[in-house]
């Protein structure tokens, strides 16, 4: 089955720094890949997701980068906030729009971003 | 907006008992998924139903049982409680087919305590 790396499990930076997540995984077939926030007391939320036929996609201060050669994924946040901060998941899965995958994601180990004000 | 609802934000059980997490979702999802999470080992699978009635298992089955038998909702049962079942629980859901993004919808969890 699949599997994912997350690095690192704890980040630290100050406010209006850059911050920069990577994930690993094992499965050539994988073809989607989001990135899910955390927030104390709350349920995992999508905040940017990622599919296989593109290498890099913006949204505002958040990007993701894809490359399927080295089979890893790098989340970046730039000019952090302290709202920022929160525990970051990478997923991976094998996601076909006909939905016989069901969408099970494979998460990683996580990391707890912490933005200092 | 999606809502999954968990029944029980907090739980305390003894080792031996059986414990029902419930979840319910009201966007007509047919997929359901129960996750547990643990510092360290990120958000596990347990199980998934991808209809009413049907279910697999994920990667870490065992010592527990789902059931599914309404479409909005989707119950983990841990049958003999272990103190090794201590974790938060997540429920989550998704469409299927034409309306799938990939996306997950979480509630906020479960955290489960076993004495």
């Amino acid at each position: 089955g699949e599997n994912v790396e997350q690095h690192p499990s704890t980040l630290s930076v100050q406010e209006g720094d850059s911050a920069v997540i990577k994930c690993t995984y094992s499965d050539s077939a994988s073809n989607y890949f989001p990135w899910y926030k955390q927030e104390l007391g709350k349920g995992p939320q999508l905040i940017i997701d990622i599919r296989s036929n593109v290498g890099e996609k913006k949204d505002q201060r958040i990007a993701v980068t894809l490359n399927k050669t080295a089979k890893h994924f790098s989340l970046h946040i730039t000019e952090t906030q302290p709202e920022d901060s929160a525990v970051y998941f990478c997923a991976a899965s094998i996601f076909d729009a006909g939905g016989t995958s069901y969408g099970k994601l494979t998460f990683g180990q996580g990391t707890i971003l912490t933005v200092h004000p | 907006d999606v809502k999954v609802t968990q029944s029980s934000r907090y739980l305390v059980k003894r080792t031996g008992e059986k414990v029902f997490l419930e979840c319910v979702q009201d966007m007509d999802h047919e997929n359901m998924f129960w996750y547990r999470q643990d510092p360290g080992l990120g958000l596990r699978l347990i199980y998934f139903s991808y209809d009413v009635k049907m279910k697999e298992k994920g990667d870490i089955p065992e010592g527990y049982s789902v059931s599914r038998e309404k479409k909005e909702r989707f119950s983990l049962i841990l049958e003999s409680a272990s103190t090794n079942q201590t974790s938060m629980y997540l429920c989550a859901s998704s469409p299927q087919r034409g309306r799938n993004t990939g996306e997950l919808f979480f509630g906020e969890g479960s955290r489960l305590t076993v004495l």
